[in-house]
């Protein structure tokens, strides 16, 4: 049963940093982009960035490029998602996503980033 | 990037056919997909591939595509599928994924 768990979110200052880690059971990570979507209090999704399987290729989203950096370890079957000078309009819950080359078949539970002084 | 575009919200009556209108450029070339998220919970994964039903998901549940649109039906709507729904696709050329507005369905 495929399962991902996130952690690391927080209270973290404008301009501060964050990393948040994505615990992926029941399938083998290194088989599958994977990507992070986030969605910010009473808004919709928005995609943020994926990483191939391999980890050479990756793409993201306007909003967070040169800002945010995705990266993963496929021997501790875990996605991470390293966030650097943060903003208010960073607050979001943010999701691991398995990715199908196209959607999204099975999301975590989501952790909660604020950004506020 | 370019923007896929929903209605805001739909009412329907139990038993009911819901319809929820997916618009963009992009689902010309571009499959869509559509998810279902109740409030605190993640998104779950309804169709792919514009017409696909994910596993686990109930037959009234269906989508279908046309030019620049998806729809996603709710046949016999029930109490319980009231949420909001996403669709989603990706950009040509696979660099990046929209989601759509979103829709909040109410059963009456």
């Amino acid at each position: 049963q495929v399962h991902l768990v996130e952690s690391g979110g927080a209270l973290v200052k404008p301009g501060g940093s964050l990393r948040l880690s994505c615990a992926a059971s029941g399938f083998t990570l290194s088989d599958y982009y994977m990507s992070w979507v986030r969605q910010a209090p009473g808004k919709g999704l928005r995609w943020l960035s994926y990483l191939s399987g391999d980890g050479s290729v990756v793409h993201y989203a306007d909003s967070v490029r040169g800002r945010f950096t995705i990266y993963r370890d496929n021997a501790k079957n875990s996605l991470f998602l390293q966030m650097n000078g943060l903003r208010a309009e960073d607050t979001a819950v943010y999701y691991c996503a398995r990715d199908i080359l196209g959607g999204f078949d099975s999301w975590g539970q989501g952790t909660l980033v604020t950004v506020s002084s | 990037s370019y923007e896929l575009t929903q209605p805001p919200s739909v009412s329907v009556s139990p038993g009911q056919t819901a319809r929820i209108t997916c618009s963009g450029d992009e689902l010309s070339t571009q499959y869509g997909y559509w998810y279902q998220q109740k409030p605190g919970q993640a998104p779950v994964l309804l169709i792919y591939k514009d017409s696909e039903r994910a596993s686990g998901i109930p037959e009234r549940f269906s989508g279908s595509s046309s030019g620049t649109t998806v729809t996603l039906t709710i046949s016999g709507v029930q109490a319980e599928d009231e949420a909001h729904y996403y669709c989603q696709s990706g950009a040509t050329g696979g660099l990046y994924y929209v989601f759509g507005t979103g829709t909040e369905v109410t059963v009456l």
